[in-house]
């Protein structure tokens, strides 16, 4: 089955600076990648996704990159602001059925700590 | 619209005990998911339903049990339950490969 790495463990970054979280993956036929981010006592919330035809993706102060040759995936945010200060997901899938049903398969998590 | 609900929030129980975990989503998604959520692992797939009617394992299935109920409700079943059990449990519902998530139950088993 699917396996995700997710590193670093813990980030921390000055308030204003670039925070970046990498992935990688093992299934070749993964296809779909998200990210969710999960603050303190509150359920993963999807952020950003990107799919296996795109290489980038952005959403005003976060992006993502795929590198399907390399087998990894990186989460940016830039200008970071005390409110990112959570824990990231990353996962990834692949279709397994004709229902168009995708499992997710996460990472470990990193908690991301934006000091003021 | 509420999106994802699960009740209960908080859970305490003894070894060998038994409950179940509720979940609705009201946003008419077809699959629904169950997680569990431990220190250092990440998210753990127990069981998903891609449809009303049908329930298959995911990646950790011992010692729970899940019925969807009807396209709103899936629930999650723990008969006898163990400290190992001690997590906070997610559910999802999905549209396509997006998932939405519900806020949690956090059990605690003695």
């Amino acid at each position: 089955g699917e396996n995700v790495e997710q590193h670093p463990s813990t980030l921390s970054v000055q308030e204003g600076d670039s925070a970046v979280i990498k992935c990688t993956y093992s299934d070749s036929a993964s296809n779909y990648f998200p990210w969710y981010k999960q603050e303190l006592g509150k359920g993963p919330q999807l952020i950003i996704d990107i799919r296996s035809n795109v290489g980038e993706k952005k959403d005003q102060r976060i992006a993502v990159t795929l590198n399907k040759t390399a087998k990894h995936f990186s989460l940016h945010i830039t200008e970071t602001q005390p409110e990112d200060s959570a824990v990231y997901f990353c996962a990834a899938s692949a279709f397994i059925s004709n229902f168009g049903n995708e499992k997710l398969t996460f990472g470990t998590g990193t908690r991301l700590t934006i000091i003021p | 619209n509420a999106g994802v609900t699960q009740t209960p929030k908080f859970q305490v129980l003894k070894t060998g005990q038994s409950m179940t975990l509720q979940c609705a989503q009201d946003m008419n998604h077809n699959s629904m998911y169950w997680y569990r959520q431990d220190p250092g692992m990440g998210l753990r797939l127990i069981y998903y339903s891609a449809s009303e009617g049908t329930t298959d394992k995911g990646e950790v299935p011992n010692g729970y049990n899940v019925s969807r109920l009807n396209k709103r409700e899936f629930s999650l079943r723990l008969e006898s339950a163990a400290p190992s059990q001690t997590s906070v449990y997610f559910c999802a519902s999905g549209l396509a490969d997006t998932q939405y998530f519900g806020p949690g139950t956090r059990l605690t088993v003695l």
